[in-house]
């Protein structure tokens, strides 16, 4: 079946760490994308990309990177630098062009401790 | 310019009424509308979609009623059942701009049986 896995589905992080959240599709999709949600708020672009090798920074990419080395995988790294990192993140995929919605993955809640 | 707004935040609706959110854009070049249902835990999924050159779609329990001229788009589930309690966001869209793809803030939705 063609899905979006996240993984893992829960994490935690220590003050100070870096952690990286994966995402993988195999959906033949060319856009990616990375998005944030807060209990009872919308969701927040970090990140996207709409083909390999180039990525765009969305409204709130202070203290996150990605890497788009393959077509298939878009990991988002959550570095020291996000102060508040406590979320539920979302990543996504489409044909591009955002014309024919979004594919979602089940999410990783991230928490820190 | 960017954003779309979304009412009610939350809605409490008797098992069989009419569920009824809406959105309103402020970006004409928006040209793509789609809602997604959101379940707790779980990564949003798209629900039905419409294109400003149709008025209304309708996909079973769901419709999707767009006024161009007033720049709102509001879904209507009738017959609303128990395991329609989700959360449901609105979107907008411009073709070929993976950037410009916003969503609504949610409604949270309980069908009481």
């Amino acid at each position: 079946d063609g899905g979006i896995t996240q993984s893992p589905k829960y994490l935690f992080r220590k003050e100070g760490q870096n952690v990286t959240l994966s995402c993988e599709q195999n959906l033949n999709h060319d856009a990616m994308y990375w998005y944030r949600q807060d209990p009872g708020q919308g969701l927040r672009l970090i990140y996207y990309s709409q083909i390999v090798n180039d990525f765009q920074k969305g409204d709130i990419a202070e203290g996150y990177s990605v890497s788009r080395e393959k077509k298939e995988s878009f990991p988002l790294t959550v570095t020291s630098a996000q102060k508040n990192p406590t979320a539920f993140y979302l990543c996504a995929s489409s044909t591009g062009g955002g014309s024919y919605g979004y594919t979602f993955g089940s999410g990783t809640r991230l928490t820190v401790v | 310019q960017q954003q779309v707004k979304q009412s009610p935040q939350s809605l409490i609706v008797q098992k069989g009424g009419i569920s009824i959110i809406n959105c309103a854009y402020e970006n004409t070049a928006f040209d793509y509308f789609p809602w997604y249902q959101q379940f707790p835990g779980k990564g949003p999924a798209l629900l039905i979609a419409i294109r400003p050159d149709v008025s209304e779609k309708k996909e079973g329990r769901f419709t999707i009623s767009f006024n161009k001229s007033a720049k709102q788009f509001s879904l209507h589930i009738m017959d609303s059942q128990p395991g329609d309690s989700a959360t449901y966001f609105c979107a907008a869209s411009i073709r070929g701009d993976g950037q410009n793809f916003v969503f609504g803030p949610g409604t949270r939705l309980s069908v009481l049986p």
